[in-house]
This record gives C-alpha cells, sequence and structure tokens, in this order.
C-alpha cells in the first residue's frame, strides 16, 4: 500500500494564478483532510470530507476550495493564489470504524507552495 | 474551542539521557484522544503515542511514554534513552470521534546532541 500521497512535492506559483492539489488514499478510508503547517502554529485544518461527495469547512478555509468525487482523492483547490498561501500542505485521511475509540489520522508526505 | 498549547518551542538533550515534553490543552468534553506525532526533517508525520482520556493508565511504545493528568489538562512525553534519531519536531494534537476536531498545538523541536 502506498497509504496517502500528495502530488506535487513542490510547486512556485504568481499571486493570482490557480492550481489543484492532488491527494490520494489507498486504504479505503472514509475521512480526510486538508491542513496547512505554518512555522510556530502547528498544522490547522483547512477543510476536510467524511464521505464521497460530502466537505466541511475548517479552521482557515479562505481561498481554497476542495472537492471529494471519488473515495480515494480529495483535491484542495486555490483559485486565485495568493502570498499568504505560501506554506506547506499536509493531505491526511482516517477511518471511524465503531470498534475502534479513537481516529488516528494518517498523513501524506506534504506539498510546498510557495507564492511569489 | 479546542485549544492545544506547547510552551517550548525548542529543547535539547544528551544522547541517552531523558527529556520530557510539555503539552497542555483545554477542553469541556470529556470523551476524547490525545497523540503525539513526531515531524522529521523529511516532514512526514509520524505517529509516535497516543492517549484515550477515558483510560486512566499512562500509554507507552518502548522508550516513549506519556504523562496524563486527565484533571491538569496536561498531556506530557517522555523519551528515555534517547538516540539521534529522535532529533524532530514533535506535536501534541487532540482529537474526538470522527476526527474533524483533530486540533494541533505549535511545535517543540527537539535536538539530540551526541
Amino acid at each position: 500500500n502506498a497509504g496517502v500521497t500528495q502530488t506535487p512535492k513542490f510547486r512556485v506559483l504568481k499571486t493570482g494564478q490557480s492550481m489543484t492539489l492532488l491527494c490520494a488514499q489507498d486504504m479505503n478510508h472514509e475521512y480526510m483532510y486538508w491542513y496547512r503547517q505554518d512555522p510556530g502554529m502547528g498544522l490547522r485544518l483547512i477543510h476536510y470530507s467524511v464521505g464521497e461527495g460530502t466537505t466541511a469547512k475548517g479552521e482557515v478555509p479562505d481561498g481554497y476550495n476542495v472537492s471529494r468525487l471519488k473515495k480515494q482523492n480529495f483535491l484542495l483547490g486555490l483559485e486565485s493564489a495568493a502570498p499568504s498561501q505560501t506554506s506547506v500542505y499536509f493531505c491526511a485521511s482516517s477511518y471511524p470504524r465503531s470498534s475502534l475509540p479513537y481516529n488516528e489520522q494518517f498523513f501524506g508526505p506534504g506539498t510546498r507552495l510557495t507564492v511569489l | 474551542a479546542q485549544t492545544v498549547t506547547q510552551s517550548q518551542p525548542e529543547m535539547s538533550v544528551q544522547e541517552a539521557e531523558t527529556v520530557t515534553l510539555s503539552c497542555t490543552y483545554d477542553t469541556s468534553e470529556s470523551d476524547y484522544y490525545l497523540f503525539w506525532y513526531k515531524q522529521p526533517p523529511s516532514r512526514q508525520m509520524i505517529l509516535v503515542i497516543r492517549q484515550e482520556a477515558y483510560k486512566q493508565q499512562n500509554a507507552t511504545e518502548n522508550r516513549f511514554s506519556v504523562n496524563f493528568q486527565k484533571a491538569a489538562k496536561s498531556f506530557s512525553l517522555k523519551i528515555s534513552d534517547s538516540q539521534l534519531g529522535d532529533a524532530a519536531m514533535y506535536f501534541c494534537a487532540y482529537g474526538r470521534n470522527y476526527g474533524q476536531n483533530f486540533v494541533f498545538g505549535p511545535g517543540t523541536r527537539l535536538s539530540v546532541l551526541p
């Protein structure tokens, strides 16, 4: 199993450009998440999805859109990139099985995005 | 809203020694879970240890153990016999069932000195 993969690993954008980050998981997980990581602030939740076709806002959703058309994929879009969106983006997934009392998240390797 | 605080931005430990990383959190819930994640220079987030709030016994994973004080809302990580490979950012995280309330602390950068 590849686990959670992210594409691309690095990207440089100019202000105003758009792009899509792709997250894929092969663990049949129901839940998927997008975080951004900034120095001194840990990981902050951008958007998440509790199943195919559903998405919800996290802590810092402004400037981002997401889609979950297939269970294994979760896309993060930036329609008009801004320098404030320079960050490292992590995707994660989890599976809320009723037999488990907790919900460990499995992370991808991250995407480093720079907006000039 | 839940918050997670790590008051030590950086720490260092001598190889083979023991170090404790602090974490406090704020929640009004009684049923939740706490995690320590390790992020080495490769950026990959790796789960180190987890603790269920309903369990009084502190979790242990080899050289890693926690001191969970539910009333004080404290969740510290102890690393025994520190190794060079333990050098990383360590994040404390709070979660509940179904994961959408996963909250991370700002992290503690641990250096291991040879």
